[in-house]
């Protein structure tokens, strides 16, 4: 069974479009998180939500909206596509606690503005 | 504000050698995760850290966490070609901000 799954796991796409990648989690956790990875490899955190409730909102440009309909997906969509959009994008998610708890992360969306 | 470095950032090693992958960061915090990346894939939790002095050993990696000098090492003990990828160390920022900051991840090459 998949733990953590997106949709797609690639996109392909042409500047100035809009698309939306979505993350469904089946670990039974209550906080679902963004992430984008560049082409060096590094994490950063863009969103989190616990339980439909947006907790963290680092500073990314507006045109990225999450969107949590249930504590169990998290989507994104993306306005507006720029070349610099270009990464791989991951959700996450983990057990909600008063301390930060493991989380467990999908198998990417790799994503190409062309 | 927290900051998280690792080093080296790339490491190509031998089979067989032994060698350390080092993670500082700069303010309190309590518990650091190491994470594992294979080449196109994704991340997978490997240790979490909680407290002054704790270890943890999974086959030829062991992890362990000095919160007074701010530091986390991974060591790789007579690596294996399977080893080879990208170790991130991951701060938790503490005190209600449920969220983690990463080490830029160091790459790590085993040779046959």
């Amino acid at each position: 069974d998949t733990a953590v799954s997106q949709t797609p796991k690639y996109l392909v796409t042409q500047m100035g479009n809009d698309k939306s990648i979505k993350c469904e989690q089946n670990l039974g956790h209550d906080t679902m998180y963004w992430y984008k990875q560049d082409s060096k490899k590094f994490l950063k955190i863009m969103f989190s939500y616990n339980n439909k409730e947006l907790i963290i909102n680092e500073t990314v440009p507006n045109r990225f909206s999450p969107k949590s309909p249930d504590k169990a997906h998290l989507n994104l969509h993306i306005n507006s596509l720029e070349l610099g959009d270009s990464a791989v994008y991951f959700c996450a998610s983990s057990q909600w606690g008063w301390v930060l708890k493991t989380q467990y992360f999908g198998p990417g969306t790799r994503l190409l503005v062309l | 504000e927290l900051k998280v470095e690792q080093n080296p950032l790339f490491l190509s090693m031998q089979e067989g050698k032994n060698y350390t992958i080092y993670c500082n960061y700069s303010t309190t915090s309590d518990r650091l995760y190491w994470y594992r990346q294979d080449p196109g894939k994704s991340l997978e939790s490997l240790f979490v850290l909680l407290s002054n002095g704790a270890v943890k050993q999974e086959g030829r990696l062991m992890a362990s966490l000095d919160t007074k000098a701010r530091l986390s090492t991974l060591h790789i003990t007579a690596a294996v070609h399977d080893l080879s990828a990208t170790y991130f160390c991951a701060v938790a920022l503490g005190g209600g901000n449920y969220q983690l900051i990463w080490g830029a991840g160091t790459k790590l090459i085993i040779k046959p």
